[in-house]
């Protein structure tokens, strides 16, 4: 299975400012994807970054808010933008293989 | 064992004996499942999963059921250790390779 590096693993910043996370995976693959699991919640899908066109969002998450970048077929970032309290996460990508889908390590988000 | 008919946030379990995690579903035309644990400030770990097209797939001391009358999917850990302590989430396939998660069930392993 593809083995995906996440980071920064954790980081505290402060609102208003903007942190970009990056997910390197292994091989190439078509499909990556950006998950928030809020505290002591399940897991969100925010978007599918597909390489050579425009993420596309979930209903709730905007691009202004999470823009993202798929360079290439093994790398992505996902930027948390104008960041609040409530934007204070886990922030995870994934991508999608033949069996099961491989999560990152994840990035835990403190905004203060 | 312990066992649950519904699915319920946590569920606390002896060592050795057997655990049974509960998911609904919500989606009758997802085809794929999946079950996955994750460790404290860790992202989730694969364990098993299972297409539509079964109702029943085992692998290494776990069992996933899926009955897709009622839109629930089960997940046994045979002889339950200390280092299955976790929260342990299913997903459903959407489509597209996108997932939908359950609510996420916490097992804790009593010595």
């Amino acid at each position: 299975s593809a083995v995906i590096s996440q980071k920064p693993s954790r980081d505290i910043c402060q609102r208003g400012t903007s942190l970009t996370i990056q997910c390197q995976v292994d091989s190439q693959v078509t499909m990556m994807f950006w998950y928030r699991q809020q505290p002591g919640q399940s897991l969100t899908l925010i978007a599918t970054a597909n390489q050579g066109s425009e993420a596309t969002y979930e209903s709730g998450f905007v691009i202004d808010k999470f823009p993202i970048s798929r360079p290439n077929l093994t790398f992505s970032t996902l930027t948390v933008s104008n960041m609040s309290p409530e934007d204070s996460s886990i922030y995870l990508c994934s991508v999608g293989v033949q069996e099961g889908y491989t999560f990152g390590s994840g990035t835990r988000l403190t905004v203060v | 064992g312990e066992s649950v008919g519904l699915h319920l946030p946590t569920l606390s379990v002896q060592e050795g004996d057997n655990s049974i995690i509960n998911c609904a579903y919500s989606n009758s035309a997802s085809d794929y499942f999946i079950w996955y644990k994750q460790e404290s400030g860790k992202g989730p770990q694969f364990i098993i999963d299972i297409r539509s097209n079964m109702d029943k797939r085992q692998g290494q001391r776990v069992t996933v059921l899926l009955n897709k009358t009622v839109k629930h999917l089960s997940l046994q850990i045979a002889a339950t250790q200390p280092g299955d302590s976790a929260v342990y989430f299913c997903a459903e396939n959407r489509g597209d390779y996108k997932l939908s998660f359950g609510a996420g069930t916490t097992v804790t392993v009593r010595a």
